[in-house]
């Protein structure tokens, strides 16, 4: 079946290192995004990426990166410089040839900081 | 820019009750507007969606109607079951520049026996 992976589900990361969060799809979906999820909060966007080898920030880019080397992948790496990273992280993809029709999403990852 | 505002939970009904959950946007041209469910620990799964003005979206007995002169988008339930407890949130996508999804901060359903 057709879907998008995120990996790991929990992730743990200490003071001062960076993690890269894994998101996968084979739905032949054209681009990409990242949220960010805080309690009781929205959903808050990232970086998307709409073709391979092209990528856009978000509203909250600052302390992540990422890279689309394959239409299939769209690691979100979290760096050093992210102060607050604790949060759950969405994945999503979407279809754009035929216009927009909404997003499937990953079942997310949930980055704690020890 | 655009934004999406939502009720604020939580709202907890009986089983059997009708649901309204509102939802008003703030957009230029004709954004496209979507419902989408999370349960516990979840991803967030499409709900409905509706693309112009005046079309309603449906699904599993959830409605929705897209008002361009009152800028909403509210979720109805005519019977809300347990099993329908979850966080439900709006978004848009613009018709112009950034496709990318705007959600509003959801609002959570606890549907009591």
């Amino acid at each position: 079946d057709g879907g998008i992976t995120q990996s790991p589900k929990y992730l743990f990361r200490k003071e001062g290192q960076n993690v890269t969060l894994s998101c996968e799809q084979n739905l032949n979906h054209d681009a990409m995004y990242w949220y960010r999820q805080d309690p009781g909060q929205g959903l808050r966007l990232i970086y998307y990426s709409q073709i391979v080898n092209d990528f856009q920030k978000g509203d909250i880019a600052e302390g992540y990166s990422v890279s689309r080397e394959k239409k299939e992948s769209f690691p979100l790496t979290v760096t050093s410089a992210q102060k607050n990273p604790t949060a759950f992280y969405l994945c999503a993809s979407s279809i754009e040839s035929t216009g927009f029709h909404g997003y499937t999403f990953g079942s997310g990852t949930r980055l704690t900081v020890v | 820019g655009n934004s999406v505002t939502q009720m604020e939970g939580p709202v907890t009904l009986s089983e059997e009750a009708f649901l309204t959950i509102n939802c008003t946007y703030t957009a230029t041209g004709y954004p496209s507007l979507f419902w989408y469910v999370q349960y516990p620990g979840e991803g967030l799964q499409l709900l409905l969606k509706a693309t112009k003005a005046d079309d309603k979206g449906s699904n599993k007995g959830f409605e929705a109607t897209y008002r361009k002169e009152t800028t909403s988008f509210h979720l109805e339930k005519g019977s809300v079951q347990v099993s329908d407890s979850a966080v439900y949130f709006c978004a848009l996508s613009g018709d112009t520049g950034r496709r990318a999804l705007t959600f509003g901060s959801g609002t959570r359903l606890q549907v009591q026996p």
